[in-house]
Protein backbone atom coordinates (compact mmCIF):
# COMPACT_ATOMS: atom_id res chain seq x y z
CA UNK A 1 0.00 0.00 0.00
CA UNK A 2 1.07 3.34 -1.19
CA UNK A 3 -1.13 4.42 1.90
CA UNK A 4 -1.93 8.59 1.35
CA UNK A 5 0.00 10.75 -1.32
CA UNK A 6 0.26 14.35 -2.35
CA UNK A 7 0.90 15.95 -5.26
CA UNK A 8 2.58 18.54 -6.14
CA UNK A 9 5.39 18.20 -3.25
CA UNK A 10 6.69 22.19 -4.03
CA UNK A 11 4.48 24.96 -5.67
CA UNK A 12 4.63 28.68 -6.57
CA UNK A 13 1.70 30.42 -7.44
CA UNK A 14 1.43 33.97 -8.35
CA UNK A 15 -1.31 35.97 -6.24
CA UNK A 16 -5.03 35.62 -7.94
CA UNK A 17 -3.98 32.20 -9.77
CA UNK A 18 -5.76 28.95 -8.71
CA UNK A 19 -4.54 25.18 -8.44
CA UNK A 20 -5.95 21.74 -7.10
CA UNK A 21 -3.97 20.05 -4.63
CA UNK A 22 -4.15 16.33 -5.09
CA UNK A 23 -4.74 13.49 -2.36
CA UNK A 24 -5.29 9.92 -3.47
CA UNK A 25 -5.55 7.27 -0.43
CA UNK A 26 -5.26 3.38 -1.06
CA UNK A 27 -6.29 1.95 2.27
CA UNK A 28 -10.51 2.27 1.78
CA UNK A 29 -10.24 4.81 4.55
CA UNK A 30 -13.84 6.58 4.59
CA UNK A 31 -12.56 9.90 5.81
CA UNK A 32 -10.36 12.02 4.51
CA UNK A 33 -9.13 15.82 5.91
CA UNK A 34 -7.46 18.69 4.63
CA UNK A 35 -5.24 20.35 7.07
CA UNK A 36 -2.47 23.57 6.65
CA UNK A 37 0.06 24.06 9.09
CA UNK A 38 1.71 27.15 9.14
CA UNK A 39 5.29 28.08 10.47
CA UNK A 40 5.34 27.35 14.29
CA UNK A 41 1.56 26.53 14.55
CA UNK A 42 -0.17 23.40 14.36
CA UNK A 43 -2.57 21.71 12.28
CA UNK A 44 -5.64 23.85 11.18
CA UNK A 45 -8.61 21.72 9.47
CA UNK A 46 -9.47 23.27 6.19
CA UNK A 47 -12.42 20.26 4.88
CA UNK A 48 -13.08 17.20 5.50
CA UNK A 49 -15.44 14.33 4.03
CA UNK A 50 -16.84 11.27 5.43
CA UNK A 51 -17.56 9.35 2.01
CA UNK A 52 -17.93 9.71 -1.26
CA UNK A 53 -20.13 12.74 -2.34
CA UNK A 54 -20.07 14.07 1.58
CA UNK A 55 -18.54 16.87 2.59
CA UNK A 56 -17.98 19.16 5.06
CA UNK A 57 -16.17 22.50 6.02
CA UNK A 58 -13.63 22.80 9.01
CA UNK A 59 -11.77 25.64 11.03
CA UNK A 60 -10.51 27.22 8.26
CA UNK A 61 -12.11 26.89 5.05
CA UNK A 62 -12.31 30.46 3.33
CA UNK A 63 -10.50 30.08 -0.27
CA UNK A 64 -10.79 26.40 -0.73
CA UNK A 65 -12.93 24.20 -2.04
CA UNK A 66 -13.32 20.40 -2.03
CA UNK A 67 -15.26 17.51 -3.61
CA UNK A 68 -15.14 13.66 -3.09
CA UNK A 69 -16.65 11.70 -6.06
CA UNK A 70 -14.61 8.28 -5.18
CA UNK A 71 -13.35 6.90 -2.31
CA UNK A 72 -9.90 7.26 -3.08
CA UNK A 73 -9.50 10.67 -3.58
CA UNK A 74 -10.08 14.64 -2.41
CA UNK A 75 -8.54 17.31 -4.34
CA UNK A 76 -8.70 20.52 -2.58
CA UNK A 77 -8.91 23.50 -4.60
CA UNK A 78 -7.28 27.33 -4.44
CA UNK A 79 -9.03 30.00 -6.11
CA UNK A 80 -7.66 33.18 -6.48
CA UNK A 81 -4.40 32.39 -4.32
CA UNK A 82 -3.15 34.87 -1.54
CA UNK A 83 -0.19 35.26 0.00
CA UNK A 84 -2.15 34.42 3.35
CA UNK A 85 -2.38 30.83 1.50
CA UNK A 86 1.13 30.20 1.74
CA UNK A 87 1.52 26.87 4.03
CA UNK A 88 2.05 23.53 4.03
CA UNK A 89 -1.22 21.48 3.17
CA UNK A 90 -1.51 17.94 4.63
CA UNK A 91 -3.96 15.37 3.35
CA UNK A 92 -5.17 12.48 6.19
CA UNK A 93 -7.30 9.64 6.14
CA UNK A 94 -9.05 7.61 9.05
CA UNK A 95 -11.06 4.32 8.60
CA UNK A 96 -13.66 5.50 10.66
CA UNK A 97 -12.84 8.00 13.22
CA UNK A 98 -13.99 6.23 16.57
CA UNK A 99 -12.61 7.27 19.80
CA UNK A 100 -8.83 5.72 18.91
CA UNK A 101 -9.51 7.87 15.53
CA UNK A 102 -6.09 7.28 14.17
CA UNK A 103 -5.00 9.40 11.25
CA UNK A 104 -2.30 9.00 8.42
CA UNK A 105 -0.79 11.61 6.82
CA UNK A 106 0.55 12.16 3.17
CA UNK A 107 4.11 13.83 3.05
CA UNK A 108 2.49 17.35 2.26
CA UNK A 109 2.41 20.01 -0.15
CA UNK A 110 4.56 23.48 0.52
CA UNK A 111 2.37 26.56 -1.52
CA UNK A 112 4.22 29.51 -1.81
CA UNK A 113 2.03 32.32 -3.28
CA UNK A 114 3.65 35.46 -3.96
CA UNK B 1 -13.59 28.03 20.70
CA UNK B 2 -12.23 24.27 21.27
CA UNK B 3 -8.57 24.65 22.37
CA UNK B 4 -5.36 22.82 22.66
CA UNK B 5 -2.52 24.47 24.42
CA UNK B 6 0.82 23.06 24.07
CA UNK B 7 4.42 25.09 25.43
CA UNK B 8 6.16 25.95 21.78
CA UNK B 9 9.16 25.09 23.64
CA UNK B 10 12.28 24.13 23.18
CA UNK B 11 12.04 21.72 25.58
CA UNK B 12 16.14 20.56 25.75
CA UNK B 13 17.14 17.87 27.84
CA UNK B 14 20.43 15.73 27.57
CA UNK B 15 20.66 12.15 26.13
CA UNK B 16 19.18 9.69 28.33
CA UNK B 17 17.15 11.88 30.36
CA UNK B 18 13.14 12.42 30.57
CA UNK B 19 11.42 14.10 28.63
CA UNK B 20 8.25 15.27 29.85
CA UNK B 21 5.58 17.21 27.56
CA UNK B 22 2.44 18.45 28.47
CA UNK B 23 -0.96 19.60 26.73
CA UNK B 24 -3.98 21.18 28.32
CA UNK B 25 -7.18 21.54 26.52
CA UNK B 26 -10.61 23.29 27.04
CA UNK B 27 -13.44 20.68 26.01
CA UNK B 28 -14.29 18.52 28.67
CA UNK B 29 -16.28 16.43 26.61
CA UNK B 30 -13.34 15.02 24.66
CA UNK B 31 -12.73 11.75 24.99
CA UNK B 32 -9.69 11.01 23.51
CA UNK B 33 -6.41 12.47 23.38
CA UNK B 34 -3.29 11.83 21.12
CA UNK B 35 0.11 12.51 20.43
CA UNK B 36 2.13 12.73 17.17
CA UNK B 37 5.61 13.45 16.45
CA UNK B 38 6.46 15.55 13.61
CA UNK B 39 10.33 15.54 11.99
CA UNK B 40 11.70 18.91 10.42
CA UNK B 41 9.82 19.00 6.96
CA UNK B 42 7.97 15.83 7.19
CA UNK B 43 4.12 14.83 8.13
CA UNK B 44 2.91 14.28 11.30
CA UNK B 45 3.11 10.23 12.67
CA UNK B 46 1.03 8.57 15.30
CA UNK B 47 3.24 7.61 18.47
CA UNK B 48 0.74 7.07 20.99
CA UNK B 49 -3.37 7.45 22.22
CA UNK B 50 -5.02 7.62 25.29
CA UNK B 51 -8.77 7.34 26.41
CA UNK B 52 -8.79 6.46 29.98
CA UNK B 53 -7.37 8.25 33.11
CA UNK B 54 -3.77 7.29 34.20
CA UNK B 55 -0.78 5.92 32.47
CA UNK B 56 -0.58 3.89 29.20
CA UNK B 57 2.93 2.86 28.49
CA UNK B 58 4.49 1.93 25.16
CA UNK B 59 7.83 1.18 25.33
CA UNK B 60 10.37 4.11 26.47
CA UNK B 61 6.73 6.22 25.96
CA UNK B 62 4.21 6.67 28.97
CA UNK B 63 1.04 8.64 28.36
CA UNK B 64 -0.85 10.46 31.38
CA UNK B 65 -4.50 11.51 31.53
CA UNK B 66 -5.93 13.27 33.79
CA UNK B 67 -9.86 14.46 32.37
CA UNK B 68 -10.28 16.18 35.77
CA UNK B 69 -7.55 18.43 35.27
CA UNK B 70 -8.02 18.47 31.35
CA UNK B 71 -4.59 17.61 31.12
CA UNK B 72 -2.54 15.08 29.03
CA UNK B 73 1.52 14.35 29.12
CA UNK B 74 3.99 12.59 27.42
CA UNK B 75 6.75 11.24 29.09
CA UNK B 76 10.05 9.87 26.95
CA UNK B 77 12.50 8.01 28.64
CA UNK B 78 16.12 7.35 27.85
CA UNK B 79 15.89 10.24 25.71
CA UNK B 80 17.64 9.72 22.08
CA UNK B 81 19.17 12.45 19.85
CA UNK B 82 16.65 10.73 17.09
CA UNK B 83 13.51 11.94 19.09
CA UNK B 84 14.44 15.21 18.42
CA UNK B 85 11.37 16.70 16.96
CA UNK B 86 7.96 18.23 17.49
CA UNK B 87 5.14 16.79 19.59
CA UNK B 88 1.90 17.23 18.45
CA UNK B 89 -1.08 17.03 21.18
CA UNK B 90 -4.55 16.07 19.78
CA UNK B 91 -7.79 15.60 20.87
CA UNK B 92 -10.48 14.24 19.44
CA UNK B 93 -13.75 16.40 20.03
CA UNK B 94 -17.48 15.21 18.86
CA UNK B 95 -18.94 17.01 15.78
CA UNK B 96 -21.88 16.77 13.66
CA UNK B 97 -20.61 14.41 11.18
CA UNK B 98 -18.51 12.61 13.57
CA UNK B 99 -15.17 12.86 15.54
CA UNK B 100 -12.36 15.44 14.64
CA UNK B 101 -8.86 15.95 15.77
CA UNK B 102 -7.85 19.50 16.96
CA UNK B 103 -4.30 19.84 17.39
CA UNK B 104 -1.89 22.16 20.11
CA UNK B 105 0.78 24.20 18.29
CA UNK B 106 2.90 22.26 19.38
CA UNK B 107 6.38 21.54 21.19
CA UNK B 108 9.63 21.07 19.78
CA UNK B 109 11.66 18.97 21.70
CA UNK B 110 15.30 18.91 21.43
CA UNK B 111 17.87 15.85 22.90
CA UNK B 112 21.42 16.67 23.29
CA UNK B 113 24.38 14.22 23.14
Amino acid sequence: NAGVTQTPKFRILKIGQSMTLQCTQDMNHNYMYWYRQDPGMGLKLIYYSVGAGITDKGEVPNGYNVSRSTTEDFPLRLELAAPSQTSVYFCASSIIPDRTNEQFFGPGTRLTVL
Amino acid sequence: QKEVEQNSGPLSVPEGAIASLNCTYSDRGSQSFFWYRQYSGKSPELIMFIYSNGDKEDGRFTAQLNKASQYVSLLIRDSQPSDSATYLCAVNMLEEYGNKLVFGAGTILRVKS
